[in-house]
């Protein structure tokens, strides 16, 4: 199983100001590696998947980078709207898809 | 556009079983490519994927489920079920279901989750 951890735990971030999320995988994934954003109370949103690419309808201040065990998100100028917290997912090997314990991303 | 729906029982008694069931619209669920799964979340904690199941009836699940999880799919009613046995405290989670569209693929759309609360 690969295992996936995130860092920080929180990040504390005024608004308009750059966040960087890292993500690493405990063996390569490939760039087979999506990000995803949770608000209190919804399911999960997709923002990048491929390690790159931003899913249908995501602001371009979201980008992602990385490949093989290490990734990052950044999101280059915080709005009030992106205050959640956010979970990487490898999709390389699988059963099971596992997923990184998340970072809070919360206000400064 | 796509849409996942879970329905269910909010409350299961220890011991017991769980059947909950996503219903997708706007597409079909016997598509060829698609996979659809399950994945939950304690309370305040992160996620877990359960198991799926492909366009074409195979099921994967995550190993130290495997024994208590069954996955299938009833393409006349475009719906999709988990069930899920000898529920624990543990078990307690909200549960989203969600669509694959490829085998190396990420997750999307989800359902919105059904919280399920183990306890008698």
């Amino acid at each position: 199983e690969i295992m996936m951890t995130q860092s920080p735990a929180t990040l504390s971030v005024s608004p308009g100001e750059r966040a960087t999320l890292s993500c690493r995988a405990s063996q390569s994934v490939s760039t087979n590696l999506a990000w995803y954003q949770q608000t209190p109370g919804q399911a999960p949103r997709l923002l990048i998947y491929g390690a790159s690419t931003r899913a249908t309808g995501i602001p371009a201040r979201f980008s992602g980078s990385g490949s093989g065990t290490e990734f990052t998100l950044t999101i280059s100028s915080l709005q009030s709207e992106d205050f959640a917290v956010y979970y990487c997912q490898q999709y390389n090997d699988w059963p099971p898809f596992t997923f990184g314990p998340g970072t809070k991303v919360d206000i400064k | 556009q796509l849409q996942l729906q879970e329905s269910g029982p909010g409350l299961v008694k220890p011991s017991e079983t769980l059947t909950l069931t996503c219903t997708v619209s706007g597409g079909d669920i016997s598509s060829s490519s698609n996979y659809w799964g399950w994945i939950r979340q304690p309370p305040g904690k992160g996620l877990e994927w359960i198991g799926g199941i492909s366009y074409s009836g195979n099921t994967y699940f995550n190993p130290p489920l495997k024994s208590r999880v069954t996955i299938s799919v009833d393409t006349s009613k475009n719906q999709f079920s988990l069930k899920m046995s000898s529920l624990t405290a543990a078990d307690t989670a909200v549960y989203f279901c969600a669509r694959r569209s490829a085998w190396l693929a990420w997750f999307d759309p989800w359902g919105q989750g059904t919280l399920v609360i183990v306890s008698s």
